[in-house]
């Protein structure tokens, strides 16, 4: 069975303070996709960024990065110098490669005060 | 372009009311499609997923069902709403990519 994991629940900061969002997962799959997923308070979920399994190097995109390690287990998601407007719900999540479904974390509430 | 389309997008129900919530997928053909529900301050759970017309895969028993029967439209529903139905739900496609793209979502409240 695949689980991801998220263990901040909410995590507070000050703008333009760097803050990152932990994720680890389980899956007896050798080729699955790990995805990061913003939810703002309207609800809807936008689409960061997909990795897969075989492709570990790290990704930046502007002020987001992800760091994925297989090693570990984990797929960690580093937001630099924060803003008001990156306060959401962050979800990581698992894609099986059968169903192509996926298997989300409990989601971590970041909160970034001006 | 490749949409996706879900409605109502709130809901108020009493309790043993049906239910119906409708998904429709624009620009492409034969899609995985999925629906989710989101429990509140909850991650998001995987209810049903299909893989073309008329077949459908339950994930966790409960009071809801699914049917698809249309190669395009996903609908959601229920002969009789529980309170714990209550919950964000999304319907969701994955494309090729592979990526898997969500609806806006029906915030149901079962009173």
């Amino acid at each position: 069975a695949q689980k991801v994991t998220q263990a901040q629940t909410e995590i507070s900061v000050v703008e333009k303070e760097d803050v990152t969002l932990d994720c680890v997962y389980e899956t007896r799959d050798t080729t699955y996709y790990l995805f990061w997923y913003k939810q703002p308070p309207s609800g809807e979920l936008v689409f960061l960024i997909r990795r897969n399994s075989f492709d570990e190097q790290n990704e930046i995109s502007g002020r987001y990065s992800w760091n994925f390690q297989k090693s570990t287990s984990s797929f960690n998601f580093t937001i630099t110098a924060s803003q008001v407007v990156d306060s959401a719900v962050y979800f990581c999540a698992l894609s099986d490669t059968g169903r192509r479904a996926l298997t989300f974390g409990s989601g971590t509430r970041l909160q970034v005060q001006p | 372009s490749q949409t996706i389309h879900q409605w109502p997008a709130t809901l108020v129900q009493p309790v043993g009311s049906p239910l119906s919530l409708e998904c429709t997928v624009e620009g492409t053909s034969n899609p995985n499609l999925y629906w989710y529900r989101q429990a509140a301050g909850r991650g998001l759970q995987l209810l049903f997923y299909s893989v073309g017309i008329g077949q459908i895969s339950s994930e966790v028993p409960q009071n809801l069902s699914a049917s698809r029967p249309q190669d395009r439209q996903f609908i959601l529903s229920s002969k009789k709403l529980l309170l714990s139905d209550s919950g964000f739900y999304l319907c969701a496609w994955n494309t090729p990519h592979p990526n898997t793209v969500f609806g806006q979502g029906t915030r149901l409240t079962v009173v």
